[in-house]
């Protein structure tokens, strides 16, 4: 079945270092969608990418989605304590369809002050 | 802002016992779903529901789950006789249209 892959699965950073998180499928994907999930919290949707090579941002975070629709990034900017949590990509199992989403094993950022 | 909500917020069960866990979706929210995350790892897909029926389920949602739309209001995941492997936390979602899903806070289901 479908699988989706994140490295890493834990990073380290100080506050104000940048932070990456990568996501690829084992298939190709109609979209993919990234979510955070603060310690103790549910996932919250953060954006959606559709189109090949899409890029996307929002202030210090800024997305993209591969030009084969299989692999996609975050990127933070200047992290802050705030960014602490587990970022996640999803993808969903089958194009279109009310049908759930694959998650990724997940990113988990710690921030030192 | 509308939210999608759940109860309880934690359940205790024995194993063999049955446990129902409710979530009220967003009220214009046309697609439904349920998730569940064992302590420290990734998010599991269940089940999606929509138009009151399954749309599609996981290898996981066997015989000893279902879900129901009762009214217009509730969606419910039923597990009929709970295994200790059970325990994890269970996610409600639900989306408009088929994208962008909106979690609830989940269901602690500990069974002993």
């Amino acid at each position: 079945g479908q699988q989706v892959m994140q490295i890493p699965q834990y990073q380290h950073v100080q506050e104000g270092e940048d932070f990456t998180t990568y996501c690829n499928s084992s298939t190709t994907l109609s979209n993919i969608q990234w979510y955070k999930q603060r310690p103790g919290g549910h996932p919250v949707f953060l954006i959606q990418l559709v189109k090949s090579g899409e890029v996307k941002k929002q202030k210090r975070l800024t997305f993209q989605f591969g030009e084969a629709k299989k692999n996609s990034s975050l990127h933070i900017t200047a992290t802050q304590t705030t960014d602490v949590g587990t970022y996640f990509c999803a993808g969903p199992m089958r194009k279109g369809g009310a049908d759930g989403l694959t998650f990724g094993k997940g990113t988990h950022l710690i921030i030192q002050p | 802002e509308p939210e999608v909500t759940q109860t309880p917020s934690h359940q205790v069960t024995q194993m063999g016992q049955e446990v129902i866990l409710r979530c009220v979706p967003i009220s214009n929210h046309l697609y439904f779903y349920w998730y569940r995350q064992i302590l420290g790892q990734k998010v599991e897909f269940l089940v999606s529901f929509y138009n009151n029926e399954i749309s599609e389920k996981s290898e996981i949602f066997d015989d000893q789950f279902s879900v129901e739309r009762p009214d217009g209001s509730n969606f419910t995941l039923k597990i009929r006789s709970t295994k200790l492997e059970d325990s994890a936390m269970y996610f409600c979602a639900s989306s408009y249209a088929i994208y962008e899903q909106y979690f609830g806070p989940g269901t602690r289901l500990t069974v002993t």
